[in-house]
């Protein structure tokens, strides 16, 4: 299974961008990077996912590097209800085809006044 | 939509006690799965369900069982209780996409404690 590293905390000041760093070297060519966040103790909330290009959509920006083994989730304008912890997920793929997610430990955010 | 309903929200068991986690969703999807999640800790997937009468092993499935008799339904079942089992369960929904991406949808989640 592809495994993703990620740092174990960041701060930001509100208001800046937030840039979370993801490496996953072992990541197959078809494989889908993902990232979720998840707010206190609620359910994981999926917030980006992107294959080889970079995306963006309402809540972040994804960026993919050329060789896929890395990628950086940015939060454009930091606020306070953006402190979270934030998992980086590539889908790993079994053997009969199917898909699951495999959770780390993810980066918890802290956006501070 | 409701999205992903888990009952009950909060257990409290006793040693050897055994009891069914609850998971409902209403969007038609056919990838259903079962995580935990310890104190300060990711997430580790139990069970997952690829569609109705299919399920499979995750990281860590010792002492649970799954089944999925129908696509809006994946009960989670603790046979013998025991403290390590302890934790915070999450169900999650997911619809395989024509691009081959697979959003998942999580449920509130239910906090099991056993005595």
């Amino acid at each position: 299974d592809a495994k993703t590293t990620q740092p174990p905390s960041m701060d930001c000041a509100e208001g800046r961008a937030a840039n979370l760093p993801c490496n996953h070297s072992t990541i197959s060519g078809n494989e889908y990077v993902y990232w979720y966040r998840q707010i206190h103790s609620q359910g994981p909330q999926y917030i980006i996912h992107g294959l080889k290009n970079n995306e963006t959509n309402e809540m972040a920006s994804l960026i993919i590097t050329e060789d896929r083994k890395s990628s950086t989730l940015i939060l454009p304008h930091a606020t306070l209800r953006d402190t979270a912890v934030y998992y980086c997920i590539v889908r790993a793929t079994t053997t009969s085809g199917t898909y699951k997610y495999i959770f780390g430990t993810g980066t918890r955010l802290k956006v501070l006044a | 939509n409701a999205g992903v309903t888990q009952t009950p929200k909060f257990r409290i068991l006793k040693i050897g006690q055994s009891m069914t986690l609850q998971c409902t969703q209403d969007m038609n999807h056919n990838y259903m799965y079962w995580y935990r999640q310890d104190p300060g800790m990711g997430l580790k997937l139990i069970y997952y369900s690829v569609g109705a009468g299919i399920t499979d092993k995750g990281e860590v499935p010792n002492g649970y069982n799954v089944s999925r008799s129908t696509t809006e339904d994946f009960p989670l079942r603790l046979e013998l209780a025991a403290p390590s089992q302890t934790s915070v369960y999450f169900c999650a929904s997911g619809r395989q996409g024509a691009s081959g991406a697979n959003v998942l949808t999580f449920g509130a989640g239910s906090r099991l404690t056993v005595l």
